[in-house]
């Protein structure tokens, strides 16, 4: 079944700095990727998100890139500030099934 | 809109009892999920529903988990009997999916933490 790898587990950076999450994927027929923002005891929340027609997509600070031919896709967001501190989670899934697999998450510490 | 709601948000009970977790999802939306999140194992999806249909419930740990859907506005996961080890948070997530479309954005509810002493 599909697999989703997520990479670091944990990062820390200064305020300002940029941070940088990866994630691979298994099943080649993927081809909605959307990553969540979880807070300290809140529920995850949907940031941004990318289909497999388009390899890059900005909102803002966040950007996400994907790669389909490596099957991997990029968060990546920049001039961090404290309250980026949370979990991120990637995901992934494909036409014709529901079944969104998630990767294991990434506590990012902004440090001020 | 309310958003996915679920009650209770917390539950403390002991093992060996009847724990049953409920969801409404928002309304429209006609995939609904329910996922169990541990520090260990991360967020786990055990069963999803597409039109209040069971689609994939092969997250599901044990034959003490069940889940229904009996309509669109409605969904309970039961544990029966409860052990320690079930002690997580339970989340629901909905979303609008056509079928043989490309999937969407899943709102999640605000979780239920249940604790089994």
């Amino acid at each position: 079944g599909e697999n989703v790898e997520q990479h670091p587990s944990t990062l820390s950076v200064q305020e300002g700095d940029s941070a940088v999450i990866k994630c691979t994927y298994s099943d080649s027929a993927s081809n909605y990727f959307p990553w969540y923002k979880q807070e300290l005891g809140k529920r995850p929340q949907l940031i941004i998100d990318i289909r497999s027609n388009v390899g890059e997509k900005k909102d803002q600070r966040i950007a996400v890139t994907l790669n389909k031919t490596a099957k991997h896709f990029s968060l990546h967001i920049t001039e961090t500030q404290p309250e980026d501190s949370a979990v991120y989670f990637c995901a992934a899934s494909k036409t014709g099934g529901f079944k969104t697999i998630f990767g294991a998450g990434t506590r990012l510490f902004v440090k001020a | 809109d309310a958003g996915v709601i679920q009650s209770p948000r917390h539950e403390v009970t002991e093992m060996g009892q009847e724990v049953t977790l409920r969801c409404k999802p928002i309304s429209g939306h006609n995939s609904l999920f329910w996922y169990r999140q541990t520090m260990m194992r991360g967020l786990e999806l055990l069963i999803y529903f597409n039109n209040n249909v069971p689609i994939d419930d092969s997250g599901m740990p044990e034959d003490r988990f069940s889940a229904k859907m009996p309509n669109a506005s409605f969904s309970t996961l039961k544990i029966q009997p409860s052990e320690p080890r079930d002690s997580a948070v339970y989340f629901c997530a909905s979303s609008s999916n056509l079928a043989g479309g490309t999937n969407n954005e899943q709102f999640f509810g605000p979780g239920t933490r249940l604790t089994v002493l």
